[in-house]
């Protein structure tokens, strides 16, 4: 079975700008997590889908947003960008069950640079 | 005080040493996950448990629900071992992430 795949690996985009990241969970994963992990946070949960709903979401701002298509890819937006959001978005993959108390599967994640 | 607390934060051990890793939790939980994130950041899920212990090769993962404790052993270290290893409590549907371990281990 491939892994998690996430795309694009890199980007680099400039304040008040827009990012849409990608996620392709393994097959037969329906429940898609999102997490932020940048230096002085470390890792920090954003939300998790499951059937295209999001089921929980973490503590971040409204710009910062997210979607789940019917084959249960992800995406994962964040609107007018900020120096802070630079950082590696990770996401991960679980079976049916909530992703907390199921194997998670993380994808390579995407860097995200902000200038 | 954060809700995970790891120890220690940067451990440096020769080849064969016998390692443990601390977690600390002050919430109450339903899983605790280890993590291993090798440089590069590919994120490798180790264990989940509940209760008790874990085994794994040379990776061992205990959890004390009662002290709100768990810790993860690698026996025989290699330099093959060496990687940030992440303590994550689920408390309700959401996992909260210790600052991780930075673990070298010298040939």
């Amino acid at each position: 079975k491939a892994g998690v795949t996430q795309t694009p690996r890199y980007l680099i985009k400039t304040r008040g700008q827009q990012v849409t990241l990608s996620c392709s969970p393994i097959s037969g994963h329906r429940s898609v997590s999102w997490y932020q992990q940048t230096p002085g946070q470390g890792l920090q949960f954003l939300f998790e889908y499951f059937s295209e709903t999001q089921r929980n979401k973490g503590n971040f701002p409204g710009r910062f947003s997210g979607r789940q298509f019917s084959n249960s890819r992800s995406e994962m937006n964040v609107s007018t960008l900020e120096l802070g959001d630079s950082a590696l978005y990770l996401c991960a993959s679980s079976l049916p069950g909530h992703s907390s108390t199921d194997t998670q599967y993380f994808g390579p994640g995407t860097r995200l640079t902000v200038l | 005080k954060n809700e995970v607390e790891q120890s220690p934060q940067n451990l440096t051990a020769q080849e064969g040493e016998f390692i443990t890793i601390n977690c600390s939790y002050s919430v109450g939980i339903s899983a605790l996950h280890w993590l291993q994130q090798h440089p590069g950041g590919g994120i490798v899920s180790l264990f989940m448990l509940s209760s008790g212990k874990k085994k794994h090769g040379r990776l061992i993962a205990t959890i004390n629900i009662q002290e709100k404790h768990s810790s993860l052993h690698i026996t025989a270290s290699h330099p093959r071992d060496s990687a940030v290893y992440i303590c994550a409590v689920a408390s309700g549907s959401r996992l909260t992430f210790g600052e991780g371990t930075q673990l070298t281990v010298n040939p």
